[in-house]
């Protein structure tokens, strides 16, 4: 587990804050991606970035806003979120972006007040 | 786009027993098929997985059938121990970015 990071694990937020969730990987992967994990729902896949380039946004809304500024870094800005945006959110890596083992971190539980 | 349906939710099976998690997919695209670990307080971990142009793949106690024409796929657990313990997800992808996850299976083994 130690491979992929995730900062912080735990996060209370207002609907009004700003804050971000950070994700390092060790692996030498080149596509970073986040996921949002709710109570009996499968993972959502939200961002794909590879080579620093984002590949794939699944309809998001603007309140999540992605930044990769190398292959060893992802972070998620937050901003306005609504209640029912709690969740675990799931960073990934993987070597490519298609057929590769992806490799999660622990995640960030985040508790939107 | 791809729908992976994943059965039982819920297994709860005794110490040494076998435990099958049975999904399904729609996309005929697909190749491959990873099978993830979840434990409490973690994220997934990958504990097997199997590519289209292989029936099954077996390590240690855990063990992956596929079915190209009937669309399904499956976990096989067995001699199972409490550490088992845990939430699995299957997943499957085409040549695209995502992995298209089922919606889990708890599985508790009881001493």
């Amino acid at each position: 587990e130690t491979g992929v990071t995730q900062t912080p694990r735990h996060l209370v937020m207002g609907m009004t804050n700003k804050k971000s969730l950070k994700c390092e990987q060790h692996l030498g992967h080149n596509a970073m991606y986040w996921y949002k994990q709710s109570a009996k729902k499968p993972l959502e896949l939200m961002f794909v970035y590879s080579l620093e380039e984002r590949v794939e946004n699944n309809s998001v809304p603007s309140r999540f806003s992605p930044e990769c500024p190398n292959s060893s870094h992802l972070f998620l800005h937050l901003h306005t979120l609504q209640p029912e945006d709690s969740a675990l959110y799931l960073c990934a890596s993987s070597q490519s972006s298609s057929g590769q083992t992806q490799y999660f971190g622990p995640g960030t539980r985040l508790l939107v007040l | 786009g791809e729908n992976v349906e994943q059965h039982p939710s819920t297994l709860s099976v005794q110490e040494g027993d076998s435990a099958v998690i049975k999904c399904t997919y729609s996309d005929s695209a697909s190749n491959y098929f990873p099978w993830y670990k979840q434990e409490l307080g973690k994220g997934p971990q990958l504990i097997i997985d199997i590519r289209s142009n292989v029936g099954e793949k077996k390590d240690q106690r855990i063990a992956v059938t596929l079915n190209k024409t009937a669309k399904h796929f499956s976990l096989h657990i067995t001699e199972t121990q409490p550490e088992d313990s845990a939430v699995y997800f299957c997943a499957a992808q085409n040549s695209g970015y995502a992995l298209n996850f089922g919606k889990g299976t708890s599985l508790l083994v009881t001493p």
